[in-house]
């Protein structure tokens, strides 16, 4: 069964404590996986797009790379305006037609 | 500015009624979407659409209907065959529809709950 995981499921850090998020997946037919940003109560931001294993890309504080198995976001010096549920989605190829999965989120605490 | 407008913010649902969710763009996009979230859950699409007058159905769309009659509209309803109607719901929208390698652009959602 095609899956998309994210661990940890929730994360709490200090201003300035720099960590990483995973998503990780199994399908097959990689189209493109996606990170967005959530907070509450309100839709899903998009951040990154990767397409290819190998691929990274950067914004402010935010670091997202691709390997063939998983995803990592890289918050690095993290600001409690970081604080947010981080979603990834993985869109693919499937029996003739296309599908985009969403993993069920990391919520990441930034403390002072 | 353009967006995403989904109305009303949150909803309330009686028993054996339908409720409508309004979702409007004004991006110009060809394809649009709704998605359901529950707590612990990732998003799930209930249905989509690529052009006017044209839509399929999603993973969750039994209890659901939608209509596609202007471009900039899709309008969601939960009718009372929902059984489990209570959620966050989002409208989405996306230039083509490919599903799999566009970004998706989202409104700022609706919370369902029933009464």
């Amino acid at each position: 069964e095609d899956q998309v995981t994210q661990s940890p499921e929730a994360l709490r850090l200090q201003e300035g404590e720099s960590s990483s998020l995973n998503c990780s997946y199994t399908v097959s037919g990689l189209r493109g996986l996606f990170w967005y940003r959530q907070d509450p109560g309100k839709g899903p931001e998009f951040l990154f797009t990767l397409y290819s294993a190998g691929e990274e890309k950067e914004k402010e504080r935010l670091k997202a790379t691709l390997t063939k198995k998983e995803s990592f976001l890289h918050i690095t010096a993290p600001k409690p305006e970081d604080s947010a549920t981080y979603l990834c989605a993985v869109g693919y190829f499937i029996g003739g037609g296309n599908k985009l999965t969403f993993g069920t989120g990391t919520q990441l605490k930034v403390e002072l | 500015d353009g967006g995403i407008t989904q109305s009303p913010k949150y909803l309330f649902r009686k028993e054996g009624q339908n409720v409508t969710l309004s979702c409007e763009q004004n991006l110009n996009h060809d394809a649009m979407y709704w998605y359901r979230q529950d707590p612990g859950q990732g998003l799930r699409l209930i249905y989509y659409s690529q052009i006017v007058n044209d839509f399929q159905k999603g993973d969750i769309a039994e209890g659901y209907s939608v209509s596609r009659e202007k471009k900039e509209s899709f309008p969601l309803t939960v009718t009372s065959a929902q059984k489990n109607p209570t959620a966050f719901y989002l409208c989405a929208s996306s230039p083509r529809t490919v599903l799999t390698n566009e970004k998706l652009f989202f409104g700022s959602g609706t919370q369902l709950s029933v009464l």
